[in-house]
């Protein structure tokens, strides 16, 4: 089974850029998440989605980050413009809907290594 | 305050000893779950094992079980026969009931130990 594929594997850009972070979930998932992973502030979860459905943003720092899943099978996470404390890795993360919701375990990707000039 | 407390920010193990990396957890619910992941230097993170908070038995796989004190609200994993492969940070996760969360799904980490497991 394919896990969750993230793309790029590693971006570099320069300030002021506009950043695409893409994701497929594995498939049948139906929660997505997108986590940044920084040495000051650990994983942090930025936003998740029900069904395609933004649920929490809360965790989206500014509006120069913004989210979207058009579909089931496909999620961006996008920065504009970029700036150097966005340098980071980004995770995209999919679980399943169980009975139990405290059981349900996220399957992570391999993470978008963006650093920012 | 912190929901997840890790205070072992880097340990180290000889290889094929046990070696046990504490995680205390703050939560008000009564149902909720725990996970343990792993993240080599290559990056992604594995998931390792989870305790359910109603769950009597310590969970175990393999080379790793979760020693599960809920009074003390601790949940370490114990690594048994660590090999040098095991070398990587390893963090503990919670995904609160929905008392205190609703319905939210994701988990809250822990800032993770870095193991270092030396031949």
């Amino acid at each position: 089974d394919a896990g969750v594929i993230q793309s790029p594997r590693h971006e570099v850009t320069e300030m002021g850029q506009e950043v695409t972070l893409r994701c497929k979930p594995i498939s049948g998932h139906d929660y997505l998440f997108w986590y940044r992973q920084t040495m000051m502030r650990g994983l942090e979860l930025l936003i998740y989605f029900n069904n395609n459905v933004p649920i929490d943003d809360s965790g989206m720092p500014e509006d120069r980050f913004s989210a979207k899943m058009p579909n089931a099978s496909f999620s961006t996470l996008k920065i504009q413009p970029s700036e150097p404390r966005d340098s980071a890795v980004y995770f995209c993360a999919s679980s399943l809907r169980l009975r139990r919701a405290t059981n349900e375990k996220l399957f992570f990707g391999s993470g978008t290594q963006l650093s920012v000039l | 305050a912190q929901k997840i407390t890790q205070t072992q920010p880097g340990m180290f193990v000889q290889e094929k000893e046990a070696v046990t990396l504490d995680c205390t957890y703050d939560t008000s619910d009564q149902s909720y779950g725990l996970f343990w992941y792993k993240q080599p230097s290559s990056g992604e993170m594995i998931f390792l094992i989870y305790q359910g908070s109603y769950d009597e038995q310590n969970a175990t796989e393999g080379r790793y079980s979760l020693n599960f004190q809920k009074a003390r609200k601790s949940a370490n994993l114990v690594i048994s026969a660590s090999q040098l492969g095991d070398s990587a940070m390893y963090f503990c996760a919670m995904r609160e009931g929905v008392q205190s969360s609703g319905s939210a799904r994701q988990l809250t980490f822990g800032s993770g130990t870095q193991l270092t497991v030396l031949p």
